[in-house]
């Protein structure tokens, strides 16, 4: 049973606009949300994670989102780069450390120059 | 400041035979835990160890153990191994209370 799922399995952007990664969940005990980069060979990197005590949170380029009540997080990435070129992955857990990240299938995003 | 290392990166092996795949945190983080990572999927929680103690454990057979040292840093054990054991393996620090792990490059496994 999927517990997080990111629904479109890839995103092409052009560079300068705007990139949407989307996110649902469907465990109510989820509290706490991250978004993670990865490129090929490399081991997934910390982009950005967002409370449920909050609807926002910024980070440069970065911004995630949070609707409690459609249990749906987006990530925008603004404007896009192709660097930024990855597969990205959305991952939930509940707060209070030591506990693990459930993660969805991930998004590959391709930003064409 | 050094990221979390893994070693091996890369490892084949024959089916039936055991591997120990090694982590080393980031320093400070006493939290370390394993994912497995087959393609086209998102990284799955395998263990999770704080203080030297299993804090969490994943979907996984007996199989699979892992252990902490005083260091912190990990091991990650396989035995019998099948073909479907193939895939990334994945070792994530973090500082304790806090839910932001930090991945290391993995283990390629392939199993034949």
């Amino acid at each position: 049973d999927q517990q997080v799922k990111q629904n479109s399995p890839s995103l092409s952007v052009q560079e300068g606009r705007i990139s949407i990664l989307n996110c649902d969940y469907t465990n109510s005990m989820f509290d706490y949300f991250l978004w993670y980069k990865k490129y090929p060979a490399e081991g997934p990197t910390f982009l950005i994670s967002i409370s449920s005590i909050k609807d926002k949170n910024e980070d440069g380029r970065f911004t995630v989102f949070l609707n409690k009540s459609a249990k749906h997080l987006s990530l925008h990435i603004v404007p896009s780069q192709p660097g930024d070129s990855a597969v990205y992955f959305c991952a939930a857990s509940r707060q209070g450390g030591s506990e693990k990240l459930v993660f969805g299938k991930g998004t590959k995003l391709t930003v064409n120059p | 400041d050094a990221g979390v290392t893994q070693s091996p990166t890369h490892l084949i092996k024959t089916r039936g035979q055991h591997v120990t795949l090694r982590c080393s945190p980031i320093s400070g983080h006493k939290s370390v835990s394993w994912y497995q990572q087959v393609l086209g999927q998102g990284p799955q929680f395998i263990f999770q160890y704080y203080e030297k103690e299993e804090r969490g454990r994943g979907n996984f057979p007996d199989r699979f153990s892992a252990r902490q040292f005083p260091n912190y840093s990990s091991e990650l054990n396989v035995n019998a191994l099948l073909l479907g054991d193939s895939a990334l393996y994945l070792c994530a620090s973090s500082l304790s209370g806090s839910n932001e792990q930090y991945f290391g490059p993995g283990t390629r496994l392939t199993v034949t």
